[in-house]
Parts: structure tokens; sequence; C-alpha cells
């Protein structure tokens, strides 16, 4: 089945530095991919959606100068927390979907970001 | 603009019981799909079944159906022979049609099971 991998699975950052969060589609081509982040016991908020080769969409109140988004080819999309502070800290799960809109989108396993 | 409601914050099931898992969705487009995720404590996002709203009947998947009742606008899933493995949160997503054309999932506010031995 298609696999959606993420690295790293955990991260640890100093407040005022950049983390780079990748996303791979492993067996497929993803021309759109979609980046949410996740509380603790909340729900998935979508963040933006990343589209090879151009500009990424960001939902509404998402800071796209601090969360920039780079999707250069079909199978890796790129999340960088730009000068974390300590209120980033959160999950971050990138998705992907193969097929049609009525497919399910394919998740990685997430990133768990703290900035100290 | 389309929404997703789960009411219950915590369930709690006998292992080897059925649970229903409730979800309400609203939208004004009759062309709409649902989704159903599972997220075990190590954060993972399983997808689990899928209902669109042209289906004649209910959809199923092995242990997991979907009571799809689309006057009443709910989706609810229904997790037959509970077994511990099934502790989890549990999300209800409906895709996205004014997105663009990206076909965005939204999620409701995720339900907890805890299955009890």
């Amino acid at each position: 089945g298609a696999v959606v991998s993420q690295h790293p699975s955990r991260v640890i950052c100093k407040s005022g530095t950049s983390v780079k969060i990748e996303c791979r589609s492993l067996d497929f081509q993803a021309t759109t991919m979609f980046w949410y982040r996740q509380f603790p016991k909340q729900s998935l908020m979508l963040m933006a959606t990343s589209n090879e080769g151009s500009k990424a969409t960001y939902e509404q109140g998402v800071e796209k100068d601090k969360f920039l988004i780079n999707h250069a080819s079909l199978t890796l999309s790129t999340l960088t927390v730009t000068s974390a502070h300590p209120e980033d800290s959160s999950f971050y799960i990138c998705s992907a979907r193969v097929g049609g809109a009525d497919s399910p989108l394919h998740f990685g396993n997430g990133t768990r970001l703290t900035v100290t | 603009a389309q929404k997703i409601t789960q009411t219950q914050p915590g369930m709690f099931v006998q292992e080897k019981e059925a649970v229903t898992l409730d979800c309400t969705y609203d939208t004004s487009d009759p062309s709409y799909g649902l989704f159903w995720y599972k997220q075990p404590s190590s954060g993972e996002m399983i997808f689990l079944i899928y209902q669109g709203s042209y289906d004649q009947q209910n959809a199923t998947e092995g242990r997991y159906s979907l009571n799809f009742q689309k006057a009443r606008k709910s989706a609810n899933l229904v997790i037959s022979a509970s077994q511990l493995g099934d502790s989890a949160m549990y999300f209800c997503a409906m895709r996205d049609l004014f997105s663009g054309g990206y076909n965005k999932l939204i999620f409701g506010a995720g339900t907890r099971l805890a299955v009890h031995p």
C-alpha cells in the first residue's frame, strides 16, 4: 500500500532556531501534500496544502513566513518552522492522497516538536 | 461552511462487545465523502473506512461498519467484537469540497475509546 514517510519523528530545539521536517511519498507521486498540526488531546488542524512546483496554500491564521513549505519534487515536501518558540511545540503530521477525491489520505507517522 | 461534530469525548466498552462512535456533519453540497481514522497513542493516523454520499449501502470493512443516515446527517462508526488494541482516538473526517480543488479533509474533535478486559 501507499506509504508516506516523515522525518524526524521527534525533535527538540532551542527557541529561536529553525527546524525542517521532511515528508516523502515512498511508492507514489504526490502533486499535493497536506500539513496538519495537532496539539495534545486535540484534533488535527490543517495548516497548509503543499503543491509541487508552486507556492503552498495556507489556511487562515497560519503564518506563511513562519511555516515555510517547499514541495520541490513529486515525492518530497518539507515544512520548516522558522525562529521556533515554545508555543510552536506540537505534533506535525503530513499526508498525501493516492487516487481521486474519494481516496483516503495516507499519513506520515508525525513529528513531535519540542521547543525549549 | 462544512462542519464535523463528534460529541463523545470518551467512550468505554467491554472487550468483545460492540461500540458506536457518533459523528454528525453539516454540508450543503449533495456530493461529499466521509472518512474514519484511528490514532493510537503512537500518533500514526490509520484509515478505517469510507462512505460516499451517493453510496446506497453502508460501508463495511472487517469489524468496522458505518451507520450512514443521510437524512440525519450522521455517519456513526460501529466497531464489533472490540479488542484491547482498539483503544485509541477515533476521528471522523469530511472531504472539504470548498478547498480549491484540493479536496482537503476536515476533522472532528475525536473520541477516545477505551476497551476494558
